[in-house]
């Protein structure tokens, strides 16, 4: 089975600061991982993903993760936290085979993010 | 390029009514999936379609049900809605044999069962 733990539910950081944003996953197989933010009253964007290959990724808004395997971790950061990052984020997993585990997303209970000025 | 959509954005029912709940997905996406996300609960997983076949569902009762039709379009059906079915489900759509399983997700849709 898999599942993921996101460490938080609200994360609270001032403008201009460092955001962190917790993230592990149990899996059986081989993971791919992903980033979602969630804007109020809005569907889910994805921010970043990791594959295979390079485990520092980054994505859009200037965020990035990195794939620790010896963790079982995938943290999301951004140097410098803007107001508009106020919104909640949701990491995922799903299994890098073509059977059970790699056809659906199993997400993180999610971390609200407040910004303030 | 448009994105995913849904319809309708927001719907309100009554306890044992059926609703039903449409998705388009990205042009040239053949796979549709449907997520709960209820309060409290996350999101959680329900139904794959592709190729018009349902080919994996969550761990939902079978009076959530749908279909995709030959334009690769998909319908929600609920049936026998209960308050618990209150919550945002959202669709997303990937490519058919996408390697990294990247889903593309809609806006949602607002069920509230009164």
């Amino acid at each position: 089975a898999q599942s993921v733990t996101q460490l938080g539910s609200h994360v609270s950081v001032s403008e201009g600061a460092l955001v962190l944003l917790r993230c592990n996953y149990s899996s059986s197989v081989p993971p791919y991982l992903f980033w979602y933010v969630q804007y109020p009253n809005q569907g889910l964007q994805l921010l970043l993903k990791y594959t295979t290959g390079a485990t520092l990724v980054k994505g859009i808004n200037g965020f990035e993760a990195e794939f620790k395997k010896s963790e079982t971790s995938f943290h999301l950061t951004k140097p410098s936290a803007h107001m508009s990052d106020a919104a909640e984020y949701f990491c995922a997993v799903s299994g890098s085979d073509r059977g059970e585990y790699g056809n659906k997303l199993v997400f993180g209970a999610g971390t609200i993010l407040r910004v303030k000025s | 390029e448009a994105g995913v959509t849904q319809s309708p954005t927001h719907l309100i029912k009554t306890r044992g009514q059926q609703a039903t709940l449409r998705c388009s997905p990205i042009s040239g996406h053949t796979s549709v999936y449907w997520y709960q996300q209820a309060l409290g609960l996350g999101l959680q997983f329900l139904l794959w379609y592709d190729e018009g076949e349902e080919r994996n569902r969550g761990n939902f009762p079978p009076r959530f049900s749908g279909r995709q039709f030959p334009n690769y379009s998909s319908e929600l059906n609920v049936n026998a809605l209960e308050l618990e079915d209150s919550a945002l489900y959202l669709c997303a759509s990937s490519l058919r044999g996408s390697r990294y399983n990247e889903q593309f997700f809609g806006p949602g849709t607002r069920l509230t069962v009164l």
